[in-house]
């Protein structure tokens, strides 16, 4: 039950587009299209992205785009916006029917 | 519109015990899988336990499993953490989440604050 791997931060320009990875194993990121990534602000909960790899919930802007290659799955944020400043998480469901979250990306919006 | 309330966070000495619950509304609570999700201080996410609709089936992560017991009341809408044998280190806010296809939480709650110290 290894955390995933992100990097510790990404920084970008207004109106750029930045991506964050999330690197797992085939027990993970690699078994099936189920990852998930999470918008979290200072302070508050963490809010839902996108899930099963690429899907976004109603109501999330379509800035927000995931992908997946074998082991790596990734979290493309296009048109950066002030308000997308925050931290990131991956989670991705495993072979032992448990979760895994990723240890978390810094976006600065420069 | 869903909403999800988690109670009975505190301080608590080491070794002790405690008990979190989650009152959820504005969905068919029964219908879901339910987890628990807690995020130390100046921490990540770290994905604790899951419970099946109707609680036959509950999964732990290994950090936690056969301390802590996650259990639901679905005529009350409630999902609850009992807490044992308490470490420093259990230290966090716990969050509870609706958990949806293989997505540990659609929704979550504000979070509980839990701190564990002497």
């Amino acid at each position: 039950q290894s955390v995933l791997t992100q990097p510790a931060s990404v920084s970008g320009p207004l109106g750029q587009s930045i991506t964050i990875s999330c690197t797992g194993t085939s027990n993970d990121v690699g078994d099936k299209n189920w990852v998930s990534w999470y918008q979290q602000h200072p302070g508050r909960a963490p809010k839902l992205m996108i899930y099963d790899v690429s899907d976004r919930p109603s109501g999330v802007s379509s800035r927000f785009s995931g992908s997946k290659s074998g082991n790596t799955a990734s979290l493309t944020i296009s048109g950066l916006q002030a308000e997308d400043e925050a931290d990131y998480y991956c989670s991705s469901y495993t072979i032992d029917d448990t979760y895994v979250f990723g240890s978390g990306t810094k976006v600065y919006v420069l | 519109e869903v909403q999800l309330v988690e109670s009975g966070g505190g301080l608590v000495q080491p070794g002790g015990s405690l008990r979190l619950s989650c009152a959820a509304s504005g969905f068919p609570f029964s219908s879901y899988w339910m987890s628990w999700v807690r995020q130390g201080p100046g921490k990540g996410l770290e994905w604790l336990a899951n419970i099946k609709q109707d609680g036959s089936e509950e999964y732990y992560v290994d950090s936690v499993r056969g301390r802590f017991t996650i259990s639901r009341d679905n005529a009350k809408s409630s999902l609850f953490l009992q807490m044992n044998s308490l470490r420093a280190e259990d230290t966090a806010i716990y969050y509870c989440a609706k958990t949806i296809s293989a997505t540990p939480g659609d929704y979550w709650g504000q979070g509980t604050l839990v701190t564990v110290s002497s």
